[in-house]
């Protein structure tokens, strides 16, 4: 079966650098995925990493390395409004989510 | 209208009752997803519909009936519920099956008394 791995909860300051990590054990393996969800709000697609290395959008960069079956979400430039859950998503025929890891960004 | 759009955003059933959520969307997808959100599990995957065909189903409870008659449109229909199964049911889409990307509609808040 699949399995992901998240920390439950991270806490930053504003303007600080946050990362967070995701460990996964699956068999058949096309991607990692990254979802913010807003309390109360759908979830909304980050990145995607396909191939090993680090993908960059903005504040938000993603790293994949298959040979680890490890992924991370890092964020620069922490804001107020980038407090939410973070869930890593491992893409097989289907995609397989992680339980979440709720962003605490304090003043 | 863009994006993905469910409604009811919320719903109040009771165990006898017969409900069905709707999901619709407008980015031109071919797969459509139903996923169940409860509180403190993650987001579950419980029917996968690529070009209106059902190509998986994740062991989901025969009460819960799904119905998808056309690319853009997907149904959810529920009867004789449990209040375990009260949670957000959320909808997605993706260009096809294989594509990382999930668009999201907003949820229906389901819960059964």
């Amino acid at each position: 079966g699949q399995s992901l791995e998240q920390p439950s909860e991270v806490t930053a300051v504003e303007g600080a650098i946050v990362q967070i990590n995701c460990t996964y054990q699956t068999s058949g393996f096309y991607g990692l995925s990254w979802y913010q969800q807003h309390d109360g709000g759908a979830p909304t697609f980050l990145s995607y990493n396909g191939l090993d290395g680090l993908e960059e959008t903005g504040r938000f960069s993603s790293f994949l390395s298959r040979s680890d079956s490890y992924g991370y979400l890092l964020l620069q430039e922490l804001q107020m409004k980038d407090s939410a859950s973070y869930f890593c998503a491992v893409k097989e025929v289907k995609s397989t989510f992680g339980d979440g890891t709720t962003l605490t960004v304090k003043p | 209208e863009t994006g993905v759009t469910q409604t009811p955003r919320h719903l109040v059933m009771g165990m006898t009752n017969k409900k069905s959520l709707k999901c619709e969307q407008h980015l031109g997808h071919n797969a459509m997803y139903w996923y169940k959100q409860s509180a403190k599990k993650p987001l579950e995957l419980m029917f996968v519909y690529n070009f209106k065909e059902q190509t998986e189903n994740n062991s989901v409870p025969s009460r819960f009936s799904p119905e998808c008659p056309n690319s853009s449109h997907l149904f959810l229909h529920l009867h004789t519920l449990q209040p375990e199964d009260s949670a957000l049911y959320l909808c997605a889409s993706s260009r096809d099956r294989g594509t990382g990307e999930l668009f999201f509609g907003e949820g229906s808040r389901l819960t059964v008394l």
